[in-house]
């Protein structure tokens, strides 16, 4: 299955830019790159999601690199309420994991005041 | 308004006594999730439904089963709670299967005593 790795941990401070890195280096050319994340005592909720183009939403953006094996997730301006665990996810497109969402460990996101 | 509903938010349960957590959606979407998360560690899937096609994650212990009556409810049936299934437990719903974004509800947390 293909998998992604991302620092178990980062500090930001409030109102600064966050780039949150992952690496998916046996990425396929059909898995789409998913970013969730899941706040204190709350289910996990979508942030944003690309194939090969940047992407840009009302909550984050998302670069991804040209070869697709690494992408980062940025929150232009961090706030106290985006601290929270950031999971970088691949949708497969084939094989037992099709269509799945298979959380890795993520990257906890601390927000200083 | 909440879109997945998960009730009750705690449960406490004794160790063999069968427990029923219960989730439903407003959202007349086509798939329900059920996924465990231990303590300190990431959401896992256990199983989900498609309409009424039940699938089963492959290392999903027997002991844990799941219904889903109608397309607003799903229910995660424990028959025999062990200490190790203490956790929370977080129910999804999505429209379709590979791409679409899943949307979580709150979460159970189940206390086994």
């Amino acid at each position: 299955d293909a998998k992604t790795t991302q620092p178990n941990s980062m500090e930001s401070n409030e109102e600064e830019p966050v780039h949150l890195p992952c690496n998916h280096s046996t990425i396929s050319g059909t898995d789409y790159i998913h970013w969730y994340r899941q706040l204190p005592s709350q289910g996990p909720e979508y942030v944003i999601h690309g194939l090969t183009s940047n992407v840009n939403n009302r909550m984050a953006s998302l670069a991804i690199a040209e070869d697709r094996k690494s992408s980062t997730l940025i929150l232009h301006r961090a706030t106290l309420r985006d601290a929270a665990v950031y999971y970088c996810i691949l949708r497969v497109a084939g094989g037992t994991s099709y269509g799945k969402l298979t959380f890795g460990q993520g990257t906890i996101l601390t927000v200083h005041p | 308004d909440a879109m997945v509903i998960q009730n009750p938010r705690y449960q406490v349960t004794q160790f063999g006594k069968p427990v029923t957590l219960s989730c439903s959606q407003t959202l007349n979407h086509n798939v329900m999730y059920w996924y465990q998360q231990k303590s300190s560690q990431a959401p896992k899937l256990l199983f989900h439904y498609y309409d009424k096609d039940f699938n089963n994650e492959a290392d999903t212990p027997d002991n844990f089963q799941s219904r889903r009556p109608n397309t607003s409810f799903c229910f995660l049936d424990i028959r025999s709670p062990g200490l190790g299934d203490a956790a929370m437990y977080l129910c999804a719903t999505s429209r379709d299967f590979f791409k679409d974004t899943q949307y979580f509800g709150p979460g159970t947390r189940l206390t086994v005593l």
